[in-house]
């Protein structure tokens, strides 16, 4: 069984649109991590949440601890933010990572 | 991330042969990981350390090992690579509640 769950695994959308990316989570949390990996790149830090909702920039990431559950938003996507977006749970010392959305932002 | 660095960035090597992968760090963090990352797997724990000459094994150990001598450096080792172990492999760096650092990550290949 798995940990977490991101859906959807895939998104297709065009310039300008709003986006949003859900995590699902089963297991007690210290934080919950949203992270991003371009195509062949390294892997970005977004957001360390452990509680409400943090924003930056264009970028806002909202975690609800009692329903285990996390969204992160991209307003006015641009196609620069194609990427795959990565939750991952801090449990104890270690991360727990999800399988991770792709994210293709047409022009 | 400026402040981690992996070494090599990409290596092909033949089954059989050892392999040592560096970490290198320049913010004192404490904590240090390695991962692999497959397709359909996404990120997975091979070893981390809490501490110079502290570590533990993550979900997918076998195969690997890992020593740190001093805080700013984390090596893993394959001892004897199989084509299994082809993947890329990410350091990362935790301190505190200030997130997580990732290296660029190591391309490995083994044929």
């Amino acid at each position: 069984k798995n940990e977490v769950e991101q859906s959807p695994q895939n998104l297709t959308a065009q310039e300008g649109e709003f986006i949003t990316i859900n995590c699902s989570y089963s297991v007690g949390i210290s934080a919950l991590h949203w992270l991003q990996q371009h195509p062949g790149g390294g892997i970005v830090s977004l957001f360390m949440l452990s509680s409400g909702k943090k924003k930056h920039g264009r970028l806002i990431a909202t975690i609800n601890i009692q329903e285990k559950h996390s969204s992160l938003h991209i307003t006015a996507s641009h196609p620069r933010d194609s990427a795959v977006y990565i939750c991952a749970l801090g449990v104890d010392d270690k991360i727990i990572f999800g399988k991770g959305t792709r994210l293709h932002i047409l022009p | 991330d400026a402040g981690i660095t992996q070494s090599p960035r990409h290596k092909v090597t033949e089954t059989g042969t050892p392999v040592t992968l560096r970490c290198h760090q320049t913010e004192n963090h404490r904590y240090m990981y390695w991962y692999r990352q497959d397709p359909g797997h996404g990120l997975r724990l091979i070893h981390y350390s809490y501490g110079v000459k502290d570590t533990d094994k993550g979900e997918v150990s076998d195969g690997y090992s890992v020593s740190r001598s001093k805080t700013e450096d984390f090596l893993l080792t394959l001892e004897s690579a199989t084509s299994s172990q082809t993947s890329v492999y990410f350091c990362a760096t935790q301190q505190g509640y200030y997130g997580y650092t990732f290296g660029s990550g190591t391309r490995l290949t083994v044929v």
